[in-house]
């Protein structure tokens, strides 16, 4: 079974940030957290993954609480082609070791105009 | 970087016949893919893990008669959907991980655009 738990569905203001929670109260000390989108019918896209630490990249922030019990995915400027699923994905198993993603429910992201 | 190449997009096939998907990566080697399941409104749900010379891992529940996976290669990784019924209807996509080094693009795991099966 998936370990995170999301909102079933969001909506954002183009141009603002979308902050989208999630938690994953069971994590493990050596677990990573994975971001993935998916806009429909297509596969799933990378956003980010992080350990303990906040990352940034190119398309997103991802703030992981000090307790790593939960994390934030932050899009700082929402655009109408950011509405999609997203997934916040805790790894199980280590990654050269049979580590897979088990995906959850999601979050449907509803960027409005 | 990092593509993963799956094919076809679409299939129709009539019941009682067999399908088979292929995914590849096309610029890396991938010792280990993954294929999963979507029914519409609903998330992915992890079939099995192929590693590169081996037997796939099947999660429970999954059919290995039913939906075999052959992965010859380290470029290559098969899913054939055996005497399909219109239940076997799915979304299919497989995944692959990046082996390696991390880099600043992607790290972990990249999917195909997925596969859309519907038996007639």
């Amino acid at each position: 079974d998936a370990k995170t738990t999301q909102p079933t569905s969001m909506d954002c203001a183009e141009g603002r940030a979308a902050n989208l929670p999630c938690n994953h109260s069971t994590i493990s000390g050596n677990e990573y957290v994975y971001w993935y989108r998916q806009i429909h019918s297509q596969g799933p896209q990378y956003i980010i993954h992080g350990l303990k630490n906040n990352e940034t990249n190119e398309m997103a922030s991802l703030i992981i609480t000090e307790d790593r019990k939960s994390s934030t995915l932050i899009l700082p400027h929402a655009t109408l082609r950011d509405t999609a699923v997203y997934y916040c994905i805790v790894r199980v198993g280590i990654y050269n070791q049979g580590g897979k993603l088990i995906f959850g429910q999601g979050t449907e992201l509803s960027v409005k105009p | 970087g990092a593509v993963v190449s799956q094919h076809p997009s679409w299939v129709i096939c009539k019941s009682g016949t067999s399908v088979k998907i292929e995914c590849r990566s096309l610029d890396f080697q991938a010792t280990t893919m993954f294929w999963y399941r979507q029914f519409p409104k609903q998330s992915l749900m992890l079939m099995a893990t192929s590693n590169e010379g081996s037997k796939a891992t099947y999660e429970q529940g999954v059919e290995k008669d039913k939906f075999l996976i052959n992965h010859a290669s380290l470029t290559l990784s098969t899913l054939t959907v055996t005497s399909a019924h219109p239940e076997d209807s799915s979304f299919y996509i497989c995944s692959a991980r990046l082996g390696g080094i991390k880099n600043r693009v992607n790290y972990g795991y990249t999917f195909g655009s997925g596969t859309r099966l519907t038996v007639v």
